[in-house]
């Protein structure tokens, strides 16, 4: 079975410092895909940023980089220059795709407070 | 482009009673996914439908079941609402890929209030 640690419940950053979220992963499957979502308090999921197992380097999406270390089975996202509006929840997660569709597996969250 | 969408936002039901629940992806994604979220159990998947057929199915009662439409619209339905019911509804879309999608975006969510 898949499963996906996030062990930093909570979080502070000052303002235009970078931050490390970490996420750990467990799976026996070849092939998979980790993303990362931020959840601020409104609810809504906003992708932040996809890396596949096989994929050679590691992601990055504008502020945001993937740390993707395999053999540590680590993906850990990392925000540069913190601004107050990155304060939201911010979960880690796994598709399988070995064996097809879409199912996510989501970690228990990391919740930012960025400050100034 | 327009986002995923859910209908309603905010929805309040009585104990017994049944829900149904409305998600359209973005245009021309094909696959639809369900999420449960409540600050108990975290984040959990109820069931994916690609093509109108149900691909993946989450752990949940039968209680909850789901359908896809031909226009990959899709709507999930809760029976016999309980307590622990109320949660925050997540569906996401996404296209399909060789490796999977790369991407899956979600909804603004239903938030369920079971009274």
């Amino acid at each position: 079975a898949q499963k996906i640690t996030q062990t930093q419940p909570g979080m502070f950053v000052q303002e235009k410092e970078a931050v490390t979220l970490d996420c750990t992963y467990d799976t026996s499957d070849p092939s998979y895909g980790l993303f990362w979502y931020k959840q601020p308090s409104s609810g809504e999921m906003i992708f932040l940023i996809y890396q596949g197992s096989y994929d050679q380097q590691n992601a990055t999406e504008g502020r945001y980089s993937l740390n993707f270390q395999k053999a540590r089975k680590s993906a850990n996202l990392v925000i540069s220059a913190s601004q107050l509006g990155d304060s939201a929840m911010y979960f880690c997660a796994m598709r399988d795709t070995w064996r097809g569709g879409n199912k996510l597996t989501f970690g228990t969250g990391t919740q930012l407070k960025v400050e100034l | 482009k327009a986002g995923v969408t859910q209908t309603p936002r905010y929805l309040i039901k009585t104990r017994g009673q049944q829900v149904t629940l409305s998600c359209s992806p973005i245009s021309g994604h094909r696959s639809v996914s369900w999420y449960q979220q409540t600050p108990g159990q975290g984040l959990q998947f109820l069931f994916e439908y690609f093509s109108e057929t149900q691909r993946n199915k989450g752990n949940f009662p039968g209680r909850f079941s789901g359908r896809q439409f031909s226009n990959s619209r899709s709507e999930m339905n809760v029976s016999t609402l309980e307590l622990g019911d109320s949660a925050l509804y997540l569906c996401a879309s996404s296209l399909e890929g060789l490796a999977g999608p790369r991407e899956q975006y979600f909804g603004p969510g239903t938030r369920l209030t079971v009274t």
